[in-house]
């Protein structure tokens, strides 16, 4: 079946620390894969997104995320976490031809002073 | 530019009473649009999913229903809501296959 892992329902980490946020999906090809970030009762805002070519991505607010295809992995990564990244992070993906999308639970990013 | 408006933003409503939550697009023609749930702790799950007027798709079985009734208009509904029924809904909208999902601000309903 499709779907999307993140492991790590919480993570904290301290100002200024990197970061990295683990994704992992299951698919029988390379599938769309995004990165969203939500602050508290808010939507959903797209950080980045990869669809081929070069397996390193870089998005907005200083995210990057590299596409592994033998790991099926998609994480996320940031050199030097600030305390306005504090949210919480959805993985998700789609598959040619199809309109679905499909979210992982999430992972709620604390940032210590 | 493209806008997506949801609301009401918050709804408090007791058991058994009906549901409607009500999203619109600006700036874009023909948008397949969609209503997700999310649940704490559970991730956002996938509810209906429309690529044109009157064409609706449904994920999970439930007591929600979905219509189409104009190009950049989606409605949820439900006739008589349940305890289970209480989330954050969120609207989205995208340009086609694949492309990027853009997000509505979301509406909080409890259920009494």
């Amino acid at each position: 079946a499709q779907s999307v892992t993140q492991p790590d329902i919480h993570i904290t980490v301290s100002e200024g620390a990197s970061l990295e946020l683990r994704c992992n999906y299951s698919y029988g090809a390379t599938p769309y894969l995004f990165w969203y970030v939500q602050s508290p009762g808010q939507g959903l805002q797209l950080l980045l997104k990869y669809f081929s070519g070069d397996t390193l991505v870089q998005g907005i607010k200083g995210f990057e995320a590299e596409f592994k295809r033998s790991q099926s992995s998609f994480n996320l990564r940031k050199p030097s976490v600030h305390w306005s990244d504090a949210a919480e992070y959805f993985c998700a993906f789609a598959t040619s031809g199809t309109y679905k999308y499909i979210f992982g639970t999430g992972t709620r990013l604390k940032v210590l002073a | 530019s493209q806008t997506i408006h949801q609301w009401p933003a918050t709804l408090v409503q007791p058991v058994g009473s009906p549901l409607s939550l009500e999203c619109t697009v600006e700036g874009t023609s023909n948008p397949n649009l969609y209503w997700y749930r999310q649940a704490a702790g559970r991730g956002l799950q996938l509810l209906f999913y429309s690529v044109g007027i009157g064409q609706i798709s449904s994920e999970v079985p439930q007591n929600l229903s979905a219509s189409r009734p104009q190009d950049r208009q989606f409605i949820l509904s439900s006739k008589k809501l349940l305890l289970s029924d209480s989330g954050f809904y969120l609207c989205a909208w995208s340009g086609g296959y694949t492309g990027e999902l853009f997000f509505g601000e979301g509406s909080r309903l409890t259920v009494l």
